[in-house]
């Protein structure tokens, strides 16, 4: 049971352009939101997180929204760059960030 | 520098063989995690501890144990009764109530 589901597995933008990484999630229970960055053969690195008493979150050019009522979340990356090429993967958990559910990967292909 | 450490980079066991994997910060923080990530799925939480001589059972600990003797050190142990133990392995730390900071990984490859 998929509790968390980026239904993208890859996604491919040019340069510049804005990426939108999506997340939908099952588990009502979730409040917390996290947004990873992987490399391959790496750690995940944090790269933003939404508690749900907001809708919007930003931080630099990465901004994730939060749909409480469609138990939806996007990351927006403005402008893409080539070195935002990896794999995303968003995470969900109840109250704090101490037992995260992640989702299977988003993988985003900057293009030049 | 502070951060999370895990050794050795690539393991390689033969089936039957127990294995350990080792995980270690230096950031003070209170709670560890061990995820196994496999080809095309997302993380999967295998064990947690939340303060030092505490730990609990995550969504897949069958065939792992764990320890944690110490607060900066939370050793995965991978028994021989796991039964597709190949993975890419992460260990994470986190301060009380904040996000999950995550080592480089550990591949391990059964022969």
């Amino acid at each position: 049971d998929q509790q968390v589901k980026q239904n993208s597995p890859s996604l491919s933008v040019q340069e510049g352009r804005i990426s939108i990484l999506n997340c939908d999630y099952t588990n009502s229970m979730f409040d917390y939101f996290l947004w990873y960055k992987k490399y391959p053969a790496e750690g995940p690195t944090f790269l933003i997180s939404i508690s749900s008493i907001k809708d919007k979150n930003e931080d630099g050019r990465f901004t994730v929204f939060l749909n409480k009522s469609a138990k939806h979340l996007s990351l927006h990356i403005v402008p893409s760059q080539p070195g935002d090429s990896a794999v995303y993967f968003c995470a969900a958990s109840t109250g704090t960030a101490s037992k995260l559910t992640f989702g299977t990967g988003t993988r985003l292909q900057v293009t030049l | 520098d502070g951060g999370i450490t895990q050794s050795p980079k690539y393991l390689f066991r033969k089936e039957g063989q127990n294995v350990t994997l080792s995980c270690e910060q230096n950031l003070n923080h209170d709670a560890m995690y061990w995820y196994r990530q496999d080809p095309g799925q997302g993380l999967r939480l295998i064990y947690y501890s939340q303060i030092v001589n505490d730990f609990q059972k995550g969504d897949i600990a069958e065939g792992y144990s764990v320890s944690r003797e110490k607060k900066e050190s939370f050793p995965l142990t991978v028994t021989s009764a796991q039964k597709n133990p190949t993975a890419f392995y992460l260990c994470a730390s986190s301060p009380s109530q904040d996000t999950q900071y995550f080592g480089p990984g550990t591949r391990l490859t059964v022969l």
